[in-house]
């Protein structure tokens, strides 16, 4: 069965310190994966994905992931966190040979950057 | 460009009565997902439209929802009658189908309070 971890509910970072969210996967096929991020009384806002290619991708605000085929992982980073990053976090992943384009959602991880 | 469009913002109804929702994609989106999302959870597949045809509803309780994409643009979501479970923020989002790597756009969802 297809499936998305994202082992941590919550994660607390000191501003100006590196941050990783967790994510691993599950799929019968090659995946495709996607970040999202949701701030308070908002809708889903797209960070980035991977679908082939390098295994670093980069995306919107400074945040940057790495697909890791051996360990099924795609993990969300960034250099240094800015207290504007705290939100909640969602991993997402679609199998390759899903032909109706669904993802299938982790549970989500809270950020909190603390000043 | 203009993003995913919802409407109402929020609604508080009693158990039992009826409650509508509206959402119009981004332009040119052939692929149209309603998404119930409980406080805490990540978002949960409730009806897939490509154009104006259902690709997935195995998840819409449909002794009590119903979806439709009339014109295979704008699209409605009803629930009738509601229960105090169906609490949640609805999520409409939407996607290019020229390839399976395109990522969803999200509206701002509807909290739904029932009470």
């Amino acid at each position: 069965a297809q499936s998305v971890a994202q082992p941590e509910d919550q994660v607390n970072v000191a501003e100006g310190n590196p941050l990783t969210v967790k994510c691993t996967y599950s799929v019968s096929g090659n995946p495709y994966l996607f970040w999202y991020v949701q701030y308070p009384n908002r809708g889903l806002q797209f960070l980035l994905k991977y679908i082939t290619g390098d295994n670093l991708v980069k995306g919107s605000y400074g945040f940057e992931a790495e697909f890791n085929k051996s360990q099924t992982s795609f993990h969300l980073k960034k250099p240094s966190a800015l207290v504007s990053d705290s939100a909640l976090y969602f991993c997402a992943v679609r199998d390759i040979e899903d032909s109706n384009y669904q993802l299938i959602w982790g549970a989500g991880t809270k950020l909190i950057i603390k000043p | 460009e203009a993003g995913v469009a919802q409407s109402p913002r929020y609604k508080i109804i009693e158990k039992r009565q009826s409650v509508a929702f509206w959402c119009n994609p981004i332009s040119g989106h052939a692929t149209l997902y309603w998404y119930q999302q409980i406080l805490g959870q990540g978002p949960k597949l409730l009806i897939q439209f490509q154009n104006n045809g259902v690709v997935d509803d195995s998840q819409l309780p449909k002794d009590r929802f119903s979806a439709e994409r009339l014109k295979g643009v704008d699209s409605t979501l009803k629930i009738q009658p509601a229960k105090l479970e169906d609490s949640a923020v609805y999520l409409c989002a939407s996607s290019s189908t020229s390839g399976r790597g395109y990522e969803q756009y999200f509206g701002p969802g509807t909290r739904l309070t029932v009470t």
